[in-house]
């Protein structure tokens, strides 16, 4: 089926740090969002995307829809202990006449105080 | 409340018998999702619903699962015969269209002795 390649599969940081992680795929996408999830809870929007080349913010969070279509990463400035969890990027195909999202692997991300 | 609600959170069961799970999504959204989710993986699409269309269901993985959706509104997901293989979170999601993002209940953790 379908995939997304989400990278890395894991990061452990300090407290402070700047994050980074993307998503790619050899498919072509409509619509990018990104989701965290933290254990026991279903996942939690953080950022849509809709247009090649579209870059939102949300807070410490900022989000870019690749130019091509294919890709997408997600950045985490100022990381804080509650930044804890596990992020998952997520896409709608361009052929689908669905909604149904593509799930990537997710990261899972640590924060050292 | 406000956002997606599933019942039960947890549901253990032996192998063989049928299990239930409902979801009820954010009011006046028309479409509703159904994903699984394994231990340490990112979601897989099972079924989505949208109005009266016919539902998509090319993520149901055998005969043994089944969903439907009442009024337009909740939605019930059965596993006949289960197997330990289904043991997962089952995920419900709703939007207010398919282009919309979709928004997750917590899920419920089923496990299969």
């Amino acid at each position: 089926g379908q995939q997304l390649n989400q990278s890395p599969q894991s990061m452990f940081i300090q407290e402070g740090e700047d994050v980074s992680m993307n998503c790619t795929s050899s498919s072509i996408f409509n619509t990018w969002l990104w989701y965290k999830q933290e254990p026991g809870e279903g996942p939690v929007l953080l950022i849509a995307l809709y247009k090649a080349g579209e870059l939102t913010s949300n807070g410490r969070l900022t989000a870019q829809f690749g130019i091509t279509r294919k890709d997408s990463f997600l950045n985490i400035s100022a990381s804080i202990p509650s930044d804890v969890g596990i992020y998952f990027c997520a896409g709608q195909l361009r052929s689908s006449n669905t909604g149904k999202l593509i799930f990537g692997q997710g990261t899972t991300l640590q924060v050292k105080p | 409340g406000a956002g997606v609600s599933q019942s039960p959170s947890n549901k253990v069961t032996e192998k063989g018998k049928d299990v239930e799970l409902r979801c009820d999504p954010i009011s006046g959204h028309t479409a509703l999702y159904w994903y699984r989710q394994s231990l340490g993986q990112g979601l897989e699409f099972l079924i989505y619903f949208q109005g009266n269309s016919a539902p998509d269901k090319s993520g149901l993985p055998s005969d043994r699962f089944s969903a439907e959706r009442t009024g337009g509104s909740v939605s019930t997901l059965t596993i006949q015969r289960t197997q330990q293989e289904d043991s997962a979170v089952y995920l419900c999601a709703s939007s207010s269209d398919r282009v919309q993002p979709q928004h997750f209940g917590d899920g419920t953790r089923l496990s299969i002795l």
